[in-house]
């Protein structure tokens, strides 16, 4: 089956600890983004990659870091600067160029932070 | 940078009637309005988008009309059916040269009502 998986679905960690969200795709997509969905605020981009070894911050890039060292895989960290880390996120995949540039999304990752 | 509002923010109908979603777009250069799907727990799915060549385009219940001179484009799904619940979120881009960063709207919680 070709899609993109998220892992864990629930993640639970006390403050002041780093936490890395993994994100992994087998459609042979250039480009992958993370975004951060909060309740009435619709998704917001943190990062976003579209070759591998480079990436470019969205929106809300504080408090967050990425690498893209394989085409497959784009992990997030979501670090102690990150004042309100609790929030479900989300990750997706486009292929750039190709007849549409529609992004799939996998099933995301709900962080909590206490 | 682009920004897209999105209305209203729930939505409630009876089953077999029909519902609108309205956005509207600040950037007059985006050319790619996808809207999707989120059910509760999952990651949004496309259901359809259209693109600023062309003022409507339709799939099945499912259609999408674009004003590019207003800068505003709507959701319409007819026949409504229970599944059809869920949060529908409106996005734009700008599509040039491979820049594919979408922005999206904050989400409409439509119901469906038996």
């Amino acid at each position: 089956d070709g899609g993109i998986t998220q892992s864990p679905k629930y993640l639970f960690r006390k403050e002041g600890q780093n936490v890395t969200l993994s994100c992994e795709q087998n459609l042979n997509h250039d480009a992958m983004y993370w975004y951060r969905q909060d309740p009435g605020q619709g998704l917001r981009l943190i990062y976003y990659s579209q070759i591998v070894n480079d990436f470019q911050k969205g929106d809300i890039a504080e408090g967050y870091s990425v690498s893209r060292e394989k085409k497959e895989s784009f992990p997030l960290t979501v670090t102690s600067a990150q004042k309100n880390p609790t929030a479900f996120y989300l990750c997706a995949s486009s292929a750039p160029g190709q007849r549409q540039v529609e992004q799939y999304f996998g099933p995301g990752t709900r962080l909590t932070v206490t | 940078g682009e920004n897209v509002e999105q209305h209203p923010s729930t939505l409630s109908v009876q089953e077999g009637d029909s519902a609108v979603i309205k956005c509207t777009y600040s950037d007059s250069a985006s050319n790619y309005f996808p809207w999707y799907k989120q059910e509760l727990g999952k990651g949004p799915q496309l259901i359809i988008d259209i693109r600023s060549n062309v003022g409507e385009k339709k799939d099945q219940r499912i259609a999408v009309t674009l004003n590019k001179t207003a800068k505003h484009f709507s959701l319409h799904i007819t026949e409504t059916q229970p599944e059809d619940s869920a949060v529908y979120f409106c996005a734009a881009s700008r599509q040039s040269g491979g820049n594919e960063k979408l922005t999206f709207g904050t989400g409409t919680r439509l119901t469906i009502i038996p």
